[in-house]
């Protein structure tokens, strides 16, 4: 079983849909959350992080965490054409400031006009 | 501010060779991670390196090596190359913190095809 166990899809919703993302995860020591997204061709871009449990907005994306359940979400509202991209949720197993981030296989969506 | 620059773009290799790839983070970041991403296996942690140092390694093979200048540019090198090492190999840059937000700043990475 992977550590960071993410569905790779495809999901295709038309414009203006709310898009939810998840992520399981089975290592209760990690803290840090992170949803990166990857355009085709293009290197990983950070979206948000959360520390812990709970939510964090920023602007149409909305980030859970469920340290309990050990589950996370990103939620996208209003979907737009240009959010098709590949999403990654990502924990952070590095300790000490350094950075070990495991990823889950990344979800590919698809926003149709 | 100029991006992670990660050179070659595209290289194809035969088995048995070695590859270097090279790595410029972004100017004031010392912090620098290597990911191998394929189709089958994701994103996975190669190796990260802070003041010429390495701090944190993955599971890969000795095969699998790297280092970092007192410029903080780094390189990586694959030897005796195989057929599954193909993949998008992406460097990764950020500013080392208390805390482990996770904030990278990934290259556009370097595609190894092994025939």
């Amino acid at each position: 079983q992977k550590e960071v166990e993410q569905d790779p899809g495809p999901l295709s919703v038309p414009e203006g849909a709310i898009v939810s993302l998840n992520c399981t995860y089975s290592n209760s020591a990690f803290q840090y959350f992170m949803w990166y997204r990857q355009y085709s061709r293009k290197g990983p871009e950070l979206l948000m992080y959360t520390y812990s449990s709970g939510n964090k907005e920023d602007g149409r994306f909305t980030a859970q965490v469920d340290k309990s359940s050990k589950y996370i979400s990103l939620f996208i509202r209003d979907s737009q054409p240009s959010d098709s991209a590949t999403y990654l949720c990502a924990m952070n197993a590095g300790t000490g400031g350094y950075n070990k981030l495991i990823f889950g296989a990344g979800t590919r969506l698809a926003v149709h006009p | 501010k100029a991006g992670v620059t990660q050179t070659p773009r595209y290289l194809i290799k035969t088995r048995g060779q070695q590859v270097t790839l090279s790595c410029s983070p972004i100017s004031g970041h010392r912090s620098v991670s290597w990911y191998q991403q394929t189709p089958g296996q994701g994103l996975q942690f190669l190796f990260e390196y802070f003041s010429e140092t390495q701090r944190n390694k993955g599971n890969f093979p000795g095969r699998f090596s790297g280092r970092q200048f007192s410029n903080s540019r780094s390189e990586m090198n694959v030897s005796t190359l195989e057929l599954g090492d193909s993949a998008l190999y992406l460097c990764a840059s950020s500013l080392l913190s208390r805390t482990n937000t996770g904030e990278l700043f990934f290259g556009e990475g370097s595609r190894l095809t092994v025939l």
